[in-house]
């Protein structure tokens, strides 16, 4: 069964460094997701992606990151001076068109620790 | 923007005892409402879910009961097994256009006593 790939699978930063995470989507699926999950807690929505341009993106989603889908494959997730309260599971998702009933599957997650 | 409420926020039932869970949500043009188990340091995992045309979906032990007017829906599993424990979430999303993103309930842990 085709599954959403994610790398690193554990990083750990120093306060302040960028960090670049990972994706690879299901090969046929147009719409691309990350979510956050700090310790414990719900997972939480930041950012969707169709058609090259972020669709929706929550007030988590600030300046501090953006996303990119650089080739065919691949979608990544920049956080660009990364901040201790960035310490979180960050989980990417995709799904096919929302029209077809917009099942999401997600990736086993990234863990982000930052020191 | 979308609310989901969930509740309980621990569950813990003997095995072969059911568990219920309910949520409740705050935008009434949600149409799209998923559940998904989460095991410890895993990815959440869809099991059911329900669009807004439907008022029930059964699932071998799973069910999910959907009532628009009150905007809630509720997950229900028969026969609970030790392997049932995990965290649940449901969530609810609009589906169409550019939309489509999920707002997730705060989970609720599930223990099944053998």
């Amino acid at each position: 069964e085709p599954e959403v790939t994610q790398t690193p699978s554990h990083q750990v930063t120093q306060m302040g460094q960028e960090v670049i995470l990972r994706c690879v989507p299901i090969s046929n699926h147009l719409y691309f997701y990350w979510y956050r999950q700090i310790l414990g807690q719900k997972v939480e929505f930041l950012v969707s992606f169709y058609n090259n341009e972020i669709s929706e993106k929550s007030e988590i989603f600030d300046d501090q990151f953006s996303v990119e889908r650089p080739d065919g494959s691949n979608f990544t997730l920049k956080i660009r001076s990364t901040k201790l309260e960035d310490s979180a599971m960050y989980f990417c998702a995709s799904s096919e068109q929302p029209s077809s009933g917009n099942t999401i599957y997600f990736g086993e997650g990234s863990w982000l620790t930052v020191v | 923007g979308e609310n989901v409420e969930q509740h309980p926020s621990t569950l813990s039932v003997q095995e072969g005892d059911s568990a219920v869970i309910k949520c409740t949500y705050s935008d009434s043009a949600s149409n799209y409402f998923p559940w998904y188990k989460q095991e410890l340091g895993k990815r959440p995992q869809l099991i059911i879910d329900i669009r807004s045309n439907v008022g029930e979906k059964k699932d071998q032990r799973i069910a999910v009961t959907l009532n628009k007017t009150a905007k809630h829906f509720s997950l229900h599993i028969t026969e609970t097994q030790p392997e049932d424990s995990a965290v649940y979430f449901c969530a609810a999303s609009i589906v169409g256009g550019s939309q489509g993103n999920l707002i997730f309930g705060k989970g609720t842990k599930l223990s099944v006593k053998p």
